[in-house]
């Protein structure tokens, strides 16, 4: 069965430090894995996207990494602000435009001044 | 702009009434999705359309409908309303073909309170 595990499941840090994010997944045929932000109260935006030749990508204070063959995906902040306070979602996908992407159930972050 | 856009936003039913939540997409997006959301769950699929007359069952479906009648609206309804609807509601659209698919643009959701 494919699956999306992310952790921690939590974390609160101060503003300015850095924070890392994991997310382990089992999505086999493998196309791409996107990072979602979702903000209290709204709807996910993708952050980013990995396909599998790729295996850092920066957005900004944000940058995701894959290892395609562990399976692994992380995503750093760097230099955290209170706007970063939300969800973020790993979600994997399979290949063709009609495969249902399989999702994590989430890291909620939370960024204190 | 193209937009995803759910009405209504906020709505509180009685057990057994039949309610139904509205999704428009102006992106021309074949895929539509119905997922909700609760607190240590995440977000999980309902239903799902590939395109018009097309609908899909998610993971968690019983209890729910989707019709497609167009390319721009994916309505969810609940037939009966139960307490463990309770939950709030996103619809979400991509495009269906290409190497940079899968990008799910969601609307800002529906939060239900089924009394």
């Amino acid at each position: 069965k494919n699956q999306v595990e992310q952790s921690p499941q939590s974390l609160i840090i101060l503003e300015g430090k850095n924070c890392t994010l994991q997310c382990n997944y089992t999505v086999s045929p493998f196309s791409n894995l996107r990072w979602y932000k979702q903000d209290t109260g709204r709807g996910p935006v993708s952050l980013t996207i990995m396909t599998f030749s790729e295996n850092t990508k920066s957005n900004g204070r944000y940058t995701a990494t894959l290892d395609a063959d562990t399976k692994q995906s992380s995503l750093h902040i760097t230099a955290s602000q209170l706007s970063d306070s939300a969800s973020y979602i790993c979600v994997v996908s399979g290949p063709g435009g009609s495969y249902i992407p399989t999702f994590g159930r989430g890291t909620s972050l939370i960024v204190h001044p | 702009d193209a937009e995803i856009t759910q009405s209504p936003r906020h709505k509180i039913t009685e057990t057994g009434r039949q309610v139904t939540l509205a999704c428009h997409q102006t992106w021309n997006h074949n895929n539509m999705f119905w997922y909700r959301q609760d607190l240590g769950h995440g977000l999980r699929l309902i239903h799902y359309s590939y395109g018009v007359q097309d609908t899909n069952k998610g993971e968690v479906s019983d209890g729910y409908s989707v019709s497609r009648s167009n390319t721009e609206d994916l309505p969810l309804t609940l037939e009966s309303a139960a307490s463990s609807q309770t939950s709030v509601y996103f619809c979400a659209s991509s495009e269906s073909r290409g190497a940079a698919t899968g990008e799910l643009f969601f609307g800002e959701g529906s939060r239900l309170t089924v009394l």
